[in-house]
C-alpha cells in the first residue's frame, strides 16, 4: 500500500508561535493532498488542501506547502491557539482516487 | 446540517457474534468509504463506494462486509468479529474526492472479547 509518514509524531508549541505540521508521501503520481484536524472523540475535519500544480496555498491562519521534487507536505499554522491542539493528519489522493493517510501529529499548544 | 452519522458511537461485544455499525449521510454524496483507525497506524481504508451498488475492497477489508443498496447509507458489517477488529471505525462521505475529500462521522468505538 501507500506509505504517508509524518516526520514527528508529537509537537508542543507556545501561544502564539507559529507551528509547523511535516509530512512525507511515496507516490509521486498523487496529485491532490488534504491536511485534516482531529479533535479528541472527533472524527478528522478538513483543515486545507492542495493539488499538485501548486507548491503553496493559504487558509485562514494555515498556509500548505507542497514540495513534488522531495514528495513532501507541510502545514503551517500562524499565531497557535490553545483551539489548535489537535491530532493533524496529511492524506494524498492517488491517480486511482485513492486517499492514504499518515499516522498523524499530535500538536499540544502552551499557554 | 450537513453531516455524516454513524452509529452506535461506543460498542463492545463478544467474539463471533454479528453486528452491524450504520452510517448515513444527509448530503447526496456519491462517495462513501469506512476506515479504522489504530495507534500508530493511522487510517486505514477497509472499503468505499463510488456510487449505489458499487463497492470496492480498500487497503484492509478481511472480516468485513459491505452495502450500498441506497445512496445515502452504507451500512458496515462484521459477520464474526475477532479481538483483532478492536478498533476505531470511522465512515465519511464526499461528492468530489478532488474537492474537499471526505466528511467524517464522528467515529465508532468498538472494543471485541
Amino acid at each position: 500500500g501507500e506509505s504517508v509518514g509524518l516526520h514527528l509524531p508529537t509537537l508542543s508549541v507556545q501561544e502564539g508561535d507559529n507551528s509547523i505540521i511535516n509530512c512525507a508521501y511515496s507516490n509521486s503520481a498523487s496529485d491532490y493532498f488534504i491536511w485534516y484536524k482531529q479533535e479528541s472523540g472527533k472524527g478528522p475535519q478538513f483543515i486545507i488542501d492542495i493539488r499538485s500544480n501548486m507548491d503553496k496555498r493559504q487558509g485562514q491562519r494555515v498556509t500548505v506547502l507542497l514540495n513534488k521534487t522531495v514528495k513532501h507536505l507541510s502545514l503551517q499554522i500562524a499565531a497557535t491557539q490553545p483551539g489548535d491542539s489537535a491530532v493533524y493528519f496529511c492524506a494524498e489522493n492517488t491517480p486511482f482516487n485513492q486517499f492514504y493517510f499518515g499516522t498523524g501529529t499530535s500538536l499540544t499548544v502552551i499557554p | 446540517e450537513a453531516q455524516v452519522t454513524q452509529n452506535p458511537r461506543y460498542l463492545i461485544t463478544v467474539t463471533g457474534k454479528k453486528l452491524t455499525v450504520t452510517c448515513s449521510q444527509n448530503m447526496n454524496h456519491e462517495y462513501m468509504s469506512w476506515y479504522r483507525q489504530d495507534p500508530g497506524l493511522g487510517l486505514r481504508q477497509i472499503y468505499y463506494s463510488m456510487n449505489v451498488e458499487v463497492t470496492d475492497k480498500g487497503d484492509v477489508p478481511e472480516g468485513y462486509k459491505v452495502s450500498r443498496k441506497e445512496k445515502r447509507n452504507f451500512p458496515l458489517i462484521l459477520e464474526s468479529p475477532s479481538p483483532n477488529q478492536t478498533s476505531l471505525y470511522f465512515c465519511a462521505s464526499s461528492a468530489n474526492l478532488r474537492g474537499g475529500g471526505y466528511t467524517f462521522g464522528s467515529g465508532t468505538r468498538l472494543t471485541v472479547v
